[in-house]
């Protein structure tokens, strides 16, 4: 079992519809979560960065950590063509070094 | 602020050839991280460095793989001899570490083709 699960997609959808992306995890040592957005044959790049359960919110999107079931989301409102990207979940313990463990990534498309 | 450098972008090698990678942090990053992402995949981390220390390089295939940071600054990973299945996005990222925010900014990454 990995330790996380994303689904791959593809997912596609209109323009101005809101958008859930997830991620389960079988570590409960995990304590910071972040999301991150890539763009075709790009490097990734950080979106939303949360510390314990609960919501964050920044614009249009807003990330959801629900440790009790090891679940993960992040939601985007009023999707934009230019959302179209891969997003990737990632995971890292409490420790000096922040070692990340990211989920396999869904691929989205947001149609004009 | 530029941002983190890799070079080439894109390498095609047959099967038991060697080759490397170079990457740039942006200055002032005390932790260096080598990431392979296989199409499909999300990263994975195969080495990590602190200034010039390596920290994690559990998942790095040691008999092939090597990765050096010269001063603390730049960094190097070679893979010697290369396999079909090396064939993937090799990305560098950088963080400021313990002195500051643990936040890893991405490079555009390496596309490695092994044929």
């Amino acid at each position: 079992q990995k330790e996380v699960e994303q689904d791959p997609g593809p997912l596609s959808v209109p323009e101005g519809a809101i958008v859930s992306l997830n991620c389960t995890y079988s570590n409960s040592a995990f304590q910071y979560f972040m999301w991150y957005r890539q763009y075709s044959r790009k490097g990734p790049e950080l979106l939303m960065y949360t510390y314990s359960s609960g919501n964050k919110e920044d614009g249009r999107f807003t990330a959801q950590v629900d440790k009790s079931s090891k679940y993960i989301s992040l939601f985007i409102r009023d999707s934009q063509p230019s959302d179209s990207a891969t997003y990737l979940c990632a995971m890292s313990v409490i420790q000096g070094a922040q070692k990340l463990v990211f989920g396999q990534g869904t691929r989205l498309t947001i149609n004009p | 602020e530029a941002g983190v450098a890799q070079s080439p972008r894109y390498k095609i090698i047959e099967k038991r050839q060697s080759v490397a990678f170079w990457c740039n942090p942006i200055s002032g990053h005390a932790t260096l991280y080598w990431y392979q992402q296989i199409l499909g995949q999300g990263p994975k981390l195969l080495i990590q460095f602190q200034n010039n220390g390596v920290v994690d390089d559990s998942q790095l295939p040691k008999d092939r793989f090597s990765a050096e940071r010269l001063k603390g600054v730049d960094s190097t990973l070679k893979i010697q001899p290369a396999k079909l299945e090396d064939s993937a996005v090799y990305l560098c990222a950088s963080s400021l570490g313990p002195t500051g925010s643990y936040e890893q900014y991405f490079g555009p990454g390496t596309r490695l083709t092994v044929t």
